[in-house]
């Protein structure tokens, strides 16, 4: 069964950049399936932040556009979020997953809470 | 895109049965069949209960349903359990081809 895994920093100073890597496991990244970023502040819902496919075409929520880097790395079997000029509405846990035709996340890593602060 | 709107709190005695709703537009729930839903429990990530509207993934129990009539959807739990207890979440794609969420329920055995 496939499995993610989350990693970076849990604390990140206002201004800077964000960065996460997912780490999949049980599944070749290059065998197909849509790779997701979702995020969820502290005690609110869920937000897609964007989606990349094995052959590097991505697509990013068009309210994060501009500061949203996603990538992926099929030897590594891993694809990785930067999210730029971070602030505190920032602060959330990160949670990768895998999607099914790009349409939904049908499986999901642990998450992992990341915090803008100075 | 806005998120789809989901009743903030639902609740129910066990043995009973919950319907949750999660309303969107023509442009997201009504114009396609990939609707799903989510369990979450605290500090756990959210599991995958429903896909494209009503089907369950393997390991589900089948006192989960899911439909849609219209800009609606619909998470049924049926013979409500303590460990129904959780946020659920609805999701949907749409023709901006992007997925949005709704705004979450919070389901209470009482």
């Amino acid at each position: 069964q496939v499995q993610l895994q989350e990693s970076g920093p849990g604390l990140v100073k206002p201004s800077e950049t964000l960065s996460l890597t997912c780490a999949v496991s049980g599944y070749f990244i290059s065998s197909g399936y849509f790779w997701g970023w979702i995020r969820q502040p502290p005690g609110k819902g869920l937000e897609w932040i964007g989606t990349i496919y094995h052959s590097g075409s991505t697509y990013h929520n068009p309210s994060l556009k501009s500061r949203v880097t996603t990538s992926v790395d099929t030897s590594k079997n891993q694809f990785s979020l930067k999210l730029s000029s971070v602030t505190a509405a920032d602060t959330a846990v990160y949670y990768c997953a895998r999607e099914k035709g790009g349409y939904y996340p049908d499986f999901w890593g642990q998450g992992t809470l990341v915090t803008v602060s100075s | 895109q806005s998120a789809l709107t989901q009743p903030a709190s639902v609740s129910g005695s066990p043995g009973q049965s919950i319907t949750i709703s999660c309303t969107g537009t023509s442009s997201d729930v009504g114009g396609y069949k990939y609707v799903s839903w989510y369990q979450q429990h605290p500090g756990k990530a959210p599991k995958l209960m429903i896909y494209e509207v009503s089907n369950r993934p393997s390991g589900v129990s089948n006192r989960f349903s899911g439909s849609k009539s219209g800009n609606t959807a619909s998470l049924t739990i049926s013979g409500l359990q303590a460990e129904d207890e959780a946020d659920y979440y609805c999701s949907s794609y749409t023709t901006s081809s992007i997925y949005v969420f709704g705004t979450g329920t919070k389901v209470t055995v009482l």
